[in-house]
C-alpha cells in the first residue's frame, strides 16, 4: 500500500523540550512539505523540500526545523523556541514529474503541556 | 499574509442546495488550483483542480469556475449532501512548488 505516514498521532512536549515529528512517503515522490493546522488559518506552509538535502522556508520557519536525508523521509523538529507549538501538524507529498495532487499524512497533534 | 484568500468561513446549506466557496489570489505565478476536503481528524484529500487554461472543470456534483483576469476561483457542490459536511480549502502553486493554502470553509449540510 503506497502512501505517506506520519507518527505519532498524538504528541505531548513539556516547556523547553524540543520534539521531532516523522513523516514517511513511499510513493517516491520528490517533493515533501510541512504544514502547521490552526482553527480558521487554514495550512501554513513551514518547511518544503524538492529534492534530498535540499530545502526552502516557509511562511513560519521559526522554531522549527527539519532534515531530507532520504527522499522517502522528512522529519520536522519543534524546537524550544518555538512560542506557540499546540497545533495540528500535517506533512504532505507530490510527484514532481507528473505535477499531480499532493498527498497528505493522517496529521500529529502536538500539545504542550 | 495570506497569499490566497478564501471566503466564506463558514457556510450552512440545506440538503440538496448549492454550496459556493470562493477563493481570490494576487501572484500572478500562481497556475495550479486544488481543491481539498478535510474531516475532523484527517488529512485533506483532493477534491478536483484546475489549471488556468480552462475556465470551469466538471467532477461529478463538484465544478470549479475559474476567472484569470479577476483572479478568483470557486468550488460549486450541487445537491450538496450531509456527507459532505466538512472543511474545504482552496490552494495555489506556481508549478507545483510550494502550495499555499486558503483559510478553509467549514460547510455544514442540513438534511
Amino acid at each position: 500500500d503506497g502512501g505517506i505516514t506520519q507518527s505519532p498521532k498524538y504528541l505531548f512536549r513539556k516547556e523547553g523540550q524540543n520534539v521531532t515529528l516523522s513523516c514517511e512517503q513511499n510513493l517516491n515522490h520528490d517533493a515533501m512539505y510541512w504544514y502547521r493546522q490552526d482553527p480558521g488559518q487554514g495550512l501554513r506552509l513551514i518547511y518544503y523540500s524538492q529534492i534530498v538535502n535540499d530545502f526552502q522556508k516557509g511562511d513560519i520557519a521559526e522554531g522549527y526545523s527539519v532534515s531530507r536525508e532520504k527522499k522517502e523521509s522528512f522529519p520536522l523538529t519543534v524546537t524550544s523556541a518555538q512560542k506557540n507549538p499546540t497545533a495540528f501538524y500535517l506533512c504532505a507529498s507530490i510527484a514532481k514529474q507528473t505535477n499531480t495532487e499532493a498527498f497528505f499524512g493522517q496529521g500529529t497533534r502536538l500539545t504542550v503541556v | 499574509q495570506q497569499q490566497v484568500k478564501q471566503s466564506p468561513q463558514s457556510l450552512i446549506v440545506q440538503k440538496g442546495g448549492i454550496s459556493i466557496i470562493n477563493c481570490a489570489y494576487e501572484n500572478t505565478a500562481f497556475d495550479y488550483f486544488p481543491w481539498y476536503q478535510q474531516f475532523p481528524g484527517k488529512g485533506p484529500a483532493l477534491l478536483i483542480a484546475i489549471r488556468p487554461d480552462v475556465s470551469e472543470k466538471k467532477e461529478g456534483r463538484f465544478t470549479i469556475s475559474f476567472n484569470k483576469s479577476a483572479k478568483q476561483f470557486s468550488l460549486h457542490i450541487m445537491d450538496s449532501q450531509p456527507g459532505d459536511s466538512a472543511t474545504y480549502f482552496c490552494a495555489a502553486s506556481p508549478n507545483n512548488n510550494d502550495m499555499r493554502f486558503g483559510a478553509g470553509t467549514r460547510l455544514t449540510v442540513k438534511p
